[in-house]
């Protein structure tokens, strides 16, 4: 069960460049999440999911764009990197069920992604 | 608006002491309140969670929570800390935002486990 993945782990890129970031999940989660993590400011949501084709902004959203055409697959694209944008970066998933369970949320490994 | 407090950035624990991380919340409903712990390079992880039922909650590791409504908290306590327990330690209350669900999370309050 490989649950949810991420590539690629760490990216070393330059200013203005396109990144695309991966994310996939083997359980057929409905919703999907894309985090940053930086110092002093703990998870924040750039953008998120509850299915394919239905995708939401966070608190952090300008300068990614995200897609969605498959349940399984939620990339994230940072369409001209910045200087900015060096941070962890997670997905996650959770269930479309009712309860706690529709908010637990299972997370990728990360990606480190620096911007020079 | 939702939020989640934790007001201690950083803790240091001797092994075998115990531990307690404080964490508040502002929620106007019944909140779904959790805690994650995040290990060094590594993703999150569940550790436990509450939403309605009985007010301390136990997890994996080891690890309980009380929710105190009184309070708006959720205290996250282990009797005697492991040096393996040296990780970030994330509060989160679960929230509606249309047909979606959301986690609001703290900031975070990093531990540390001295021999």
């Amino acid at each position: 069960d490989a649950g949810i993945t991420q590539s690629p782990r760490y990216k070393i890129t330059e200013t203005g460049r396109q990144v695309t970031l991966m994310c996939h999940q083997t359980w057929s989660h409905s919703y999907m999440f894309w985090y940053r993590q930086d110092l002093g400011h703990g998870l924040r949501l750039i953008y998120y999911s509850a299915a394919a084709d239905i995708t939401d902004k966070g608190e952090v959203p300008d300068g990614y764009v995200v897609s969605r055409s498959k349940t399984e697959n939620f990339p994230l694209t940072l369409e001209s990197a910045t200087r900015s944008q060096t941070s962890v970066y997670f997905c996650a998933s959770s269930e479309r069920v009712g309860g706690t369970r529709a908010y637990e949320q299972y997370f990728g490994p990360g990606t480190r992604l620096t911007v020079t | 608006a939702q939020s989640v407090t934790q007001p201690d950035i950083h803790i240091t624990v001797s092994e075998g002491a115990s531990l307690e991380l404080r964490c508040n919340y502002s929620y106007g409903a019944t909140p779904y309140l959790f805690w994650y712990v995040q290990s060094p390079g590594q993703g999150l992880q569940l550790l436990l969670k509450y939403f309605s039922g009985d007010t301390l909650v136990q997890g994996i590791k080891g690890f309980e929570a009380e929710f105190k409504r009184s309070q708006s908290s959720f205290n996250l306590r282990k009797p005697s800390v492991h040096w393996s327990d040296a990780a970030e330690y994330f509060c989160a209350v679960g929230v509606n935002a249309g047909n979606n669900r959301k986690l609001i999370w703290g900031l975070g309050t990093s531990l540390a486990v001295n021999p």
